[in-house]
């Protein structure tokens, strides 16, 4: 199957780090992404890991990727009132087509 | 750069009546732009993927008639939502890629079917 979970909510406050976590079932990802969408918005994409890495660092954003679980991880530093969002975790098959599969979403709410 | 349009942002419309989305890609050429339905405070469902100059493939479950998608061009897409009831009213949402691994999205637009 195709499935992607996550955890419906995270609250942190500002400052602080924040860690939203995913889990999959399909071993033959090659790419798995964090996206972010805020409300009414599109999506953007924050970062990308390739199957073959464990781990990934962007500034203030920290991927790790679990492959023997199945579990991929974003961190982010010191955690802004901006940073408020939902935040996708993604896998895209190893297929022609390079579709992408979404996680259910993780509600980030930084209080001041 | 990698900035995807989408056009309108918010569209009302009578049932029965067809809606067209456009989705361009404003700074590069996409080999393959996606469609996709997001309702509210879910996740993304995949519509159909679409290259340009061939016939757009659809996710199943998804129906063909009604959501015709044309890619007339490397940086432009059409979802087209014909004959249109209260329940297609959704965010829908396109990407688009020139790499392959990357997708960048659109901004989304909400269709309210009265």
């Amino acid at each position: 199957g195709e499935d992607v979970e996550q955890s419906l909510f995270l609250s942190v406050r500002e400052g602080d780090s924040s860690v939203i976590n995913c889990t999959y079932t399909d071993s033959s990802s090659t790419y798995l992404y964090w996206y972010k969408q805020e409300p009414g918005a599109g999506l953007q994409l924050l970062t990308y890991i390739f199957s073959n890495m464990d781990m990934k660092q962007d500034q203030r954003l920290t991927v790790l990727l679990n492959k023997k679980d199945k579990h991929l991880s974003l961190r982010i530093a010191d955690t802004q009132t901006g940073d408020s969002a939902i935040y996708f975790c993604a896998w895209a098959n190893s297929g022609a087509t390079n579709k992408l599969i979404f996680g259910t979403g993780t509600l980030l709410a930084v209080q001041p | 750069g990698a900035v995807v349009s989408q056009h309108p942002s918010w569209v009302i419309c009578k049932s029965g009546t067809s809606v067209k989305i456009e989705c361009r890609s404003l700074d590069f050429q996409a080999t393959t732009m996606f469609w996709y339905r997001q309702f509210p405070k879910q996740s993304l469902m995949l519509m159909a993927t679409s290259n340009e100059g061939s016939k757009a493939t659809y996710e199943q479950g998804v129906e063909k008639d009604k959501f015709l998608i044309n890619h007339a061009s490397l940086t432009l897409s059409t979802l087209t939502v014909t004959s249109a009831h209260p329940e297609d009213s959704s965010f829908y949402i396109c990407s688009a890629t020139k790499t392959g691994y990357e997708q960048y999205f659109g901004p989304g637009t909400r269709l309210t079917v009265t």
